[in-house]
């Protein structure tokens, strides 16, 4: 299975940092996502991770270490726009499904 | 333009009523899902459909019926509804994304409360 384990929530203060954790089993598993979801809203696609190490994109970094079944999300020059839930789901091995295991993602409160 | 969108956006009704959503997607993708995702946030897959065919039916009652008249539209009807029902229901498709990888495009969602 992939179960996926990430923070229920966090709290941030703008202009920081943050780092969002989540573990998964490794068995099944090719690639990790980052979804962003704001209140009342659709998820929308962050990042995806299929080697080890570091993505930047912007503000926004996303970690991957396969062999730990461990990744991060990383935002920086925080905005009070930035809160939202955000969701780690791993991406199955080939098999024909394209359907990621969600988790149940992390609220991210920023405050001034 | 809306790639994903979906109607209506909120649904109440009482128990035991017979209700639909309809979802349709401008992205000329072949595969479309049903998701629900509850009071806890999980986001669980319901069914998927690839090209107007039923491939991914999850552990769900048959109380739900998907319907897919063409690759671009995935209706979902649901019967005799409970309160356990309510929930949030989103309706993406999935193609290749930007990093290269099937990657879901969600609707806006379809907060349902059921009385």
């Amino acid at each position: 299975g992939q179960n996926i384990d990430q923070p229920t929530e966090m709290t941030a203060t703008e202009g920081a940092i943050v780092q969002i954790n989540c573990t998964y089993q490794t068995s099944g598993f090719n690639g990790l996502f980052w979804y962003q979801q704001h209140a009342g809203e659709a998820p929308t696609f962050l990042s995806y991770n299929v080697l080890d190490g570091l993505e930047e994109k912007g503000r926004f970094s996303s970690f991957l270490s396969r062999s730990k079944g461990y990744s991060y999300l990383l935002l920086k020059e925080l905005q009070m726009k930035d809160s939202a839930s955000y969701l780690c789901a791993g991406a199955p091995a080939s098999g024909g499904s394209y359907i990621p295991t969600f988790g149940r993602g992390t609220s991210l409160i920023v405050h001034p | 333009d809306t790639a994903v969108s979906q109607t209506p956006k909120y649904l109440v009704t009482q128990m035991g009523n017979d209700k639909s959503i309809k979802c349709e997607q401008n992205l000329g993708h072949d595969t479309m899902y049903w998701y629900k995702q509850d009071s806890k946030k999980f986001l669980k897959i319901m069914f998927s459909y690839n090209n107007k065919e039923l491939i991914i039916n999850e552990t769900v009652p048959n109380r739900f019926s998907p319907k897919s008249p063409d690759k671009a539209h995935l209706n979902l009807h649901i019967n005799s509804l409970e309160l356990g029902d309510s929930a949030v229901y989103f309706c993406a498709s999935s193609g290749l994304g930007t990093s290269g990888v099937e990657t879901q495009y969600f609707g806006p969602g379809t907060r349902l409360l059921v009385l």
